[in-house]
């Protein structure tokens, strides 16, 4: 069976700071891989993903993250946030061995990023 | 296009009282699923749906019951809820291309139920 860890639960950084979330996952298949954000009172929106190729992968608004198969990781980064990025971040993963097809999410348990002035 | 809607935004509940949640996509997806979302533990897939009149469930369905009578729908119901089920769902649906490809999941904006 699958599974994420999300190894912060909250992270508070500085305006125009790095940052990076960790997630780790846990699979005997090859998964795809996916950061989704969701801000208050908002549903959940695709940040990034990685089926396959490049192991740096770039997303929406400035995000990346890295595929490190060695250590079932998949990071998340951005070099300098803003105050408008304080959300909630998930990592998640699917496999393709799902009943014809339908690839289901396993989420992790979430970050919440906030942004200080 | 609308995407995913779910109906209602709000609800709450009294212990042992039933009711429906509706998702609708009007993507022509083949996929729809049904996820709760609670505080430290993500989102949890509680049952989803590979077409028309199939449904199967997921890692939570304890308490839930679900149909696809239509393809753009899908139902969630509570049939005696209880406080454990007090929690935000969240619909979802994909289309389908190949079993090998991507299949990117479009979610709905939330269901927020309270059960007294």
């Amino acid at each position: 069976a699958q599974s994420v860890t999300q190894l912060d639960s909250q992270v508070p950084v500085f305006e125009e700071a790095p940052v990076e979330l960790r997630c780790n996952y846990s699979s005997s298949v090859s998964v795809y891989l996916f950061w989704y954000v969701q801000y208050p009172n908002q549903g959940l929106q695709l940040l990034l993903k990685y089926l396959s190729g490049s192991t740096l992968v770039k997303g929406i608004n400035g995000f990346e993250a890295e595929f490190n198969k060695s250590q079932t990781s998949f990071h998340l980064r951005k070099p300098s946030v803003h105050i408008s990025d304080t959300a909630e971040y998930f990592c998640a993963v699917s496999d393709f061995s799902g009943d014809q097809g339908a690839q289901k999410l396993v989420f992790g348990q979430g970050t919440r990023l906030t942004i200080n002035p | 296009n609308a995407g995913v809607t779910q109906t209602p935004k709000f609800r709450v509940l009294k212990t042992g009282q039933s009711m429906t949640l509706l998702c609708a996509q009007d993507m022509n997806h083949e996929y729809m699923y049904w996820y709760r979302q609670d505080p430290g533990m993500g989102l949890r897939l509680i049952h989803y749906s590979v077409g028309e009149g199939t449904t199967a469930k997921g890692e939570v369905p304890d308490g839930y019951n679900v149909s696809r009578l239509k393809k753009q729908n899908f139902l969630l119901g509570l049939e005696s809820a209880a406080p454990s089920q007090t929690s935000v769902y969240f619909c979802a649906s994909a289309t389908y291309r190949d079993y090998y490809s991507y299949n990117e999941q479009f979610f709905g904006p939330g269901t927020r139920l309270t059960v007294l």
